[in-house]
Parts: C-alpha cells; sequence; structure tokens
C-alpha cells in the first residue's frame, strides 16, 4: 500500500512570494490534515477535511493561507504573501476517518524556507 | 479547546533500560483517543501506540506500554529494554470521538546511550 505523498520535499523562497505544496492521501482516506511543525514543536493543525468538506480550520491563518481537497482525494496548500514566520515543515496526514479508523498516516513533509 | 502538555522536552536513557515520557492533557469530552508518535531525525512520523479512552485496560505493543489515567487526564509511555533505534521524537497526540480534531503535544527527545 502506498503512503502519503508529497512534493515538493525542499523549497525556498523569498519573503512575499507564493508557495504551494501537495499532498496525495492513501487511497481510500477520507480525512485529511495540514500541519505545521516549526522546528523543535510539536505540529501544529492548520486545516482537516473530511472527503472535501472542510471539519477545522481554526488555526489557518486566512489572510494568507489557503487548502482545498478536490474531489475528496489530492490536496494543495498554499502560502501568499510568504513570511519569515512561515518557515517551518510542512506535514500531511491522513486516515480512514470514523470513529474507530482515526490512525494518522503522515507523509515526509515538505520543508520550507523563507528568506 | 483541546490541550496536550509534554513536561520533559529532552529524556535520556541507557541502552537496556526503561524511561517513561510522560503527558497531561485537557479535554471536556468523554470520548477520545490518544496516540503516542515516533519521529526520527529527518524522518516520517510514525505511530507507535493508541489508546480508546472508553477502554480501562492500558495499550501494549511489544516493548511499549502507557499508563492511562482518564481520571487524571494522563497519559504517559514507557518503553522498557530501550535500544539506539528508539531515540527519536516522541510527540504525545489527542484525536476527538466525535469530529476527529486533532491536537499534539511539543514533544519529547529522546537520547538513548550505548
Amino acid at each position: 500500500e502506498a503512503g502519503v505523498a508529497q512534493s515538493p520535499r525542499y523549497k525556498i523562497i523569498e519573503k512575499r512570494q507564493s508557495v504551494a505544496f501537495w499532498c496525495n492521501p492513501i487511497s481510500g482516506h477520507a480525512t485529511l490534515y495540514w500541519y505545521q511543525q516549526i522546528l523543535g514543536q510539536g505540529p501544529k493543525l492548520l486545516i482537516q477535511f473530511q472527503n472535501n468538506g472542510v471539519v477545522d480550520d481554526s488555526q489557518l491563518p486566512k489572510d494568507r493561507f489557503s487548502a482545498e481537497r478536490l474531489k475528496g482525494v489530492d490536496s494543495t496548500l498554499k502560502i501568499q504573501p510568504a513570511k519569515l514566520e512561515d518557515s517551518a515543515v510542512y506535514l500531511c496526514a491522513s486516515s480512514l476517518g470514523g470513529r474507530n479508523y482515526n490512525e494518522q498516516f503522515f507523509g515526509p513533509g515538505t520543508r520550507l524556507t523563507v528568506l | 479547546a483541546q490541550t496536550v502538555t509534554q513536561s520533559q522536552p529532552e529524556m535520556s536513557v541507557q541502552e537496556a533500560e526503561t524511561v517513561t515520557l510522560s503527558c497531561t492533557y485537557d479535554t471536556s469530552e468523554s470520548d477520545y483517543y490518544l496516540f503516542w508518535y515516533k519521529q526520527p531525525p529527518s524522518r516520517q512520523m510514525i505511530l507507535v501506540i493508541r489508546q480508546e479512552a472508553y477502554k480501562q485496560q492500558n495499550a501494549t505493543e511489544n516493548r511499549f506500554s502507557v499508563n492511562f489515567q482518564k481520571a487524571a487526564k494522563s497519559f504517559s509511555l514507557k518503553i522498557s529494554d530501550s535500544q539506539l533505534g528508539d531515540a527519536a521524537m516522541y510527540f504525545c497526540a489527542y484525536i476527538g470521538w466525535s469530529a476527529g480534531k486533532s491536537t499534539f503535544g511539543d514533544g519529547t527527545t529522546l537520547t538513548v546511550k550505548p
């Protein structure tokens, strides 16, 4: 079974530029999560999708971050414009969903450096 | 809102010894799941062990076991017979039953000394 795929693995941009990350969850997984992990900290949930609907985006900085999950499969996370403090690893995770299937499987992450 | 607190930023253990990592959480929900995840340096996050809040029996996976105290909202991880490959950052995580909302602690870095 293929795992959660993310691309790119690394990205370096200058502040005020835009960037987009892509995530392909495990086939059949209804729930998809995007996390921001700053060095030395735990993952902070940015947005959670159930199929193509948003369950929680309370910690997503909506003035600069946006995310979508078209057709309930792949997802993209965009930052526009980027700030220095956005430097972090962006993790995507997926789970089957439902009350008994909530183990999250994580992708390798995208390491973003904003200069 | 749920919170997860890991009070030990760093821990070390001698190879073959036992170590316990602490985690406390706060929630108003009665049904939820708790997890311990392992994140080796520059590698992917992987699940170590999970505990359903409605189960009184503590979960065990080989050398890993938990001490789940629901009333105290405590969820510690015990690693027995520590191995060099156990060196990693360990995260405690909470997922609510109803909407599956997820909260992670800030992690504990475990060093295993040969």
